[in-house]
């Protein structure tokens, strides 16, 4: 994998639902893989930084999940709410210290409906 | 509101003008970094500064420029503008450089662009 992707592009779930996302990215390299939360109209919003393989975070009910081995992340969301809704991008960071290199995915639109 | 702001929130022009968009960090922080955002390419990084110093480059065009200034706050200079550079240009600061549990980035509330 030379891009970020990431999977689903869209999903729409029902209020308690829980669900979960995938970011794949290269899998030499690496650096740190970030998380945003980017509500519409809104600038987006870091949820996670991880850089250690096998790293696993958690704020609330988001939790993250990072193997640099494979090249993969999952974002999980436990009991989704309406407020969920929102679009989320993963982050690749990589190369050297002194010339680190950003790329975005194109995100997982989420929509919760209550 | 993150802490990080973004001038002028909108700004139209005309192809071939120059523009200057300015960002402040929060407080503290020391990179800066600038990601153009249109509607058929997602977010892009363009650059990075820590300290008044360039950091990292990405996808940055060469008729764009940027520098951060001993105040910490940064510029990006687009100029010969094109149609195809109308998008939302974010400003992000962090602490440190690179990304550690302790540098997730702020973004500001971007500065769109138009280009007629």
């Amino acid at each position: 994998i030379l891009n970020v992707e990431q999977s689903p592009q869209s999903l729409h779930v029902q209020e308690g639902d829980s669900t979960n996302f995938t970011c794949s990215f290269p899998s030499s390299n690496f650096y740190a893989l970030h998380w945003y939360r980017w509500e519409t109209a809104k600038s987006p919003e870091a949820l996670f930084v991880m850089t250690l393989n096998g790293d696993e975070k958690k704020k609330g009910r988001i939790s993250a999940t990072l193997n640099t081995k494979e090249g993969y992340s999952y974002l999980y969301i436990k009991g989704s709410q309406p407020e969920d809704s929102a679009t989320y991008l993963c982050a690749f960071e990589s190369g050297q210290y002194n010339n680190n290199d950003m790329r975005f995915g194109a995100g997982t639109r989420l929509t919760v409906k209550p | 509101d993150s802490g990080v702001t973004q001038t002028p929130k909108h700004l139209i022009t005309a192809t071939g003008q120059r523009v200057t968009l300015r960002c402040s960090p929060r407080s503290g922080d020391l990179s800066v970094y600038w990601y153009q955002q249109s509607l058929d390419q997602g977010l892009q990084f363009l650059i990075q500064y820590y300290n008044g110093e360039e950091r990292a480059k990405g996808n940055i065009l060469e008729r764009f420029s940027a520098q951060q200034f001993p105040d910490l706050h940064s510029e990006l200079n687009l100029s010969s503008l094109e149609l195809g550079d109308s998008a939302l240009y974010f400003c992000a600061s962090s602490f440190g450089v690179g990304s550690s549990g302790y540098n997730e980035q702020f973004f500001g509330p971007g500065t769109r662009l138009t280009v007629l």
